[in-house]
């Protein structure tokens, strides 16, 4: 079973610009959700998407934003890039809502750099 | 604010003895509790779990241990080896509240041959 696929997995923009970040689950999973990940952050939680509605949405700017498709693969934008958006982006799917028992299982991330 | 804390940046240990990886969480509606393990380069993976109506579960080398009224979790690797090298997430859910899942901020573990 093909796990958590993200794209691109490296990626440089310059301040101002937009990004378009994409995350293809699991097959049969419903729920999709971000993280950012810096150092001595953690894993930041960014939103989280089930059955093409975000259900949560973690405190980050409205520049940060998402969506899901029908089958249920899910894209993060972020608009206005600023310096300290560079972070590793990663992408969770699971078979429930987050907030259910099940584990996360985690993409290899985006790692995004802003010059 | 960190719903999760994890005060220890970094640990080491020798191979062979024990590892114990603390978590702190604030938010008396979480009732499960997880930790992934991530290495460089590589997404998180889950390790273990526990639910809040036990204190403790087990999985081969490694224990997680769960204290409510401290609201306090610890994982427990034994015996530690050099391939646990990684860096070590706890995160908590509120299963009966429409809350995501927090992590906290990470403790990288290097176990030393």
């Amino acid at each position: 079973k093909a796990g958590v696929t993200q794209t691109p997995r490296y990626l440089i923009k310059t301040r101002g610009q937009q990004v378009t970040l994409s995350c293809s689950p699991i097959s049969g999973h419903r729920s999709v959700s971000w993280y950012q990940q810096t150092p001595g952050q953690g894993l930041q939680f960014l939103f989280e998407y089930f059955s093409e509605t975000q259900r949560n949405k973690g405190n980050f700017p409205g520049r940060f934003s998402g969506r899901q498709f029908s089958n249920s693969r899910s894209e993060m934008n972020v608009s206005t890039l600023e310096l300290g958006d560079s972070a590793l982006y990663l992408c969770a799917s699971s078979l429930g809502p987050l907030a259910g028992t099940g584990e996360l299982f985690f993409g290899e991330g985006s790692r995004l750099t802003v010059l | 604010d960190q719903q999760v804390k994890q005060n220890s940046p970094s640990l080491s240990v020798q191979e062979g003895r024990i590892s114990i990886l603390n978590c702190d969480y604030t938010n008396s509606m979480f009732d499960y509790f997880l930790w992934y393990k991530k290495y460089p380069a590589e997404g998180p993976t889950f390790l273990i779990s526990i639910s809040s109506i036990k204190d403790k579960n087990e999985d081969g080398r490694f224990t997680v241990f769960l204290n409510k009224s401290a609201k306090h979790l610890s994982l427990h690797i034994v015996p530690s080896q050099p391939g646990d090298s990684a860096v070590y997430f706890c995160a908590a859910s509120a299963t009966n509240n429409n809350n995501d899942m927090r992590f906290g901020a990470g403790t990288r573990l290097t176990v030393k041959p």
